[in-house]
């Protein structure tokens, strides 16, 4: 069975502070893909990354960074020198292939001014 | 962009009404799915479509129903509602790739309450 645990239900930071959001999967297949989205309080998830099991570069996008380790079936998200318009709640997701999503619980980041 | 809309954004609705929730995308994806979140378990999903006149359950289709007449437009249906579909209706599409895993853009969902 497939699996996605987010053990943080809420995080509260301090705008700037740095913020790491951690996600576990759980996956019996050896091709799947990992996703994060960020559901900002309008509602709408917003896409994030998606990642191959093949591919296990750690990704950089500004502010945002993945880490992801197969040895440890983790996908985390580190948001540097956070912002208030970071506060959201965040998904990460797990695919196998041909198959459907599987979300996890969600984590709500507060950031605070 | 992808847009994703969803016809309403809050509904309130009384035990036992019939509820359509609607959900059209622009850009022309084959694929369409309808969620539901509740605190604590994240994203469900109730029905999806693949295709026009298509559907398929997904993992908590029980008390719904859906429909596909047009490729845009995915309908779900809530036969007789219950206080237990109270909830946050999240409808997304996707392309039709090759990938096994293409990415879901979502609408801004449906706060539905049931009295």
């Amino acid at each position: 069975a497939q699996k996605v645990t987010q053990a943080q239900t809420e995080i509260s930071v301090v705008e700037k502070e740095d913020v790491t959001l951690d996600c576990v999967y759980e996956t019996r297949d050896t091709t799947y893909y990992l996703f994060w989205y960020k559901q900002p309080p309008s509602g709408e998830l917003v896409f994030l990354i998606r990642r191959n099991s093949f591919d296990e570069q750690n990704e950089i996008s500004g502010r945002y960074s993945w880490n992801f380790q197969k040895s440890t079936s983790s996908f985390n998200f580190t948001i540097t020198a956070s912002q208030v318009v970071d506060s959201a709640v965040y998904f990460c997701a797990l695919v196998n292939y041909g198959q459907n999503f599987v979300f996890g619980p969600g984590t709500r980041l507060s950031v605070l001014p | 962009d992808v847009k994703v809309t969803q016809s309403s954004r809050y509904l309130v609705k009384r035990t036992g009404e019939k509820v359509f929730l609607e959900c059209v995308q622009d850009m022309d994806h084959e694929n369409m799915f309808w969620y539901r979140q509740d605190p604590g378990l994240g994203l469900r999903l109730i029905y999806f479509s693949y295709d026009v006149k298509m559907k398929e359950k997904g993992d908590i289709p029980e008390g719904y129903s859906v429909s596909r007449e047009k490729k845009e437009r995915f309908s779900l249906i809530l036969e007789s509602a219950s206080t237990n579909q109270t909830s946050m209706y999240l409808c997304a599409s996707s392309p039709p790739g090759t990938s096994g895993a293409d990415t879901q853009y979502f609408g801004p969902g449906t706060r539905l309450t049931v009295l």
